[in-house]
């Protein structure tokens, strides 16, 4: 069984602020892909990272792939009160057959940014 | 990205009795999973929904309990059986598209209250 450990777990951060959360895996994965939830809704796909050292943006926030691809970071700059959510990160590993993956979450980080 | 719908969006049942939540899913969607997520909890995979035949199980769910049919590419259920209050939780559809590095769409989710 693939792990996947994110942390921290819980971020309560004023507006402004800069935040980073992590995930790590003694796993190998083909990618890895962060996800944001918000109350009553399912999650969303935010980025997938494929390559080792991949690097990505969406606005304010930088993902980044380990080399090994092994494990992830998220990190949001001048957080704003919309960036409220869980965050999620997922790992994605290829399934016998070679064309479909299966994912296994992080418990996710549930981070509250305070105007 | 992929559309997918389920409902209800939330029911309150009573312990003994069973749900049937449906999914549907455009046709960019190959694979179709049912996830659990228990409150401030990340997402737990039940099974992955086989077009056709049996669905295949994650280790602690099983089909008498979570019986799940998925009779054409576009459409499947999940029925939670003789509920009791530890089955409260949100049920999440999700879909994935072929070669598309294990990305996935979720539906809004489905709360269930069992008291």
């Amino acid at each position: 069984t693939q792990l996947l450990e994110q942390s921290p777990q819980f971020l309560s951060i004023q507006e402004g602020e800069n935040l980073t959360v992590y995930c790590n895996s003694s796993s190998v994965f083909s990618s890895l892909q962060w996800y944001r939830q918000e109350p009553g809704e399912g999650p969303v796909l935010l980025v997938t990272v494929v390559t080792g050292g991949e690097v990505k943006k969406l606005k304010r926030l930088t993902f980044q792939f380990g080399d090994a691809r092994k494990d992830s970071s998220l990190h949001i700059t001048a957080a704003q009160p919309g960036d409220t959510g869980l965050y999620l990160c997922a790992g994605a590993f290829l399934l016998s057959g070679g064309s479909n993956y299966k994912l296994t979450f992080g418990k996710g980080t549930l981070l509250t940014v305070n105007p | 990205s992929a559309v997918i719908s389920q409902k209800p969006s939330r029911d309150i049942c009573q312990r003994g009795t069973s749900l049937t939540i449906q999914c549907q899913v455009d046709s960019q969607v190959t694979m179709m999973f049912w996830y659990r997520q228990q409150p401030g909890q990340s997402l737990t995979l039940i099974a992955t929904a086989n077009q056709g035949s049996e669905a295949t199980y994650e280790s602690g769910f099983v089909i008498d309990k979570f019986p799940i049919s998925r009779p054409n590419l576009t459409f499947s259920t999940l029925t939670v059986s003789n509920m009791s209050p530890e089955d409260s939780s949100i049920y999440l559809c999700s879909g994935s598209r072929t070669g598309v590095a294990g990305e996935l769409f979720f539906g809004e989710g489905s709360r269930l209250t069992v008291l």
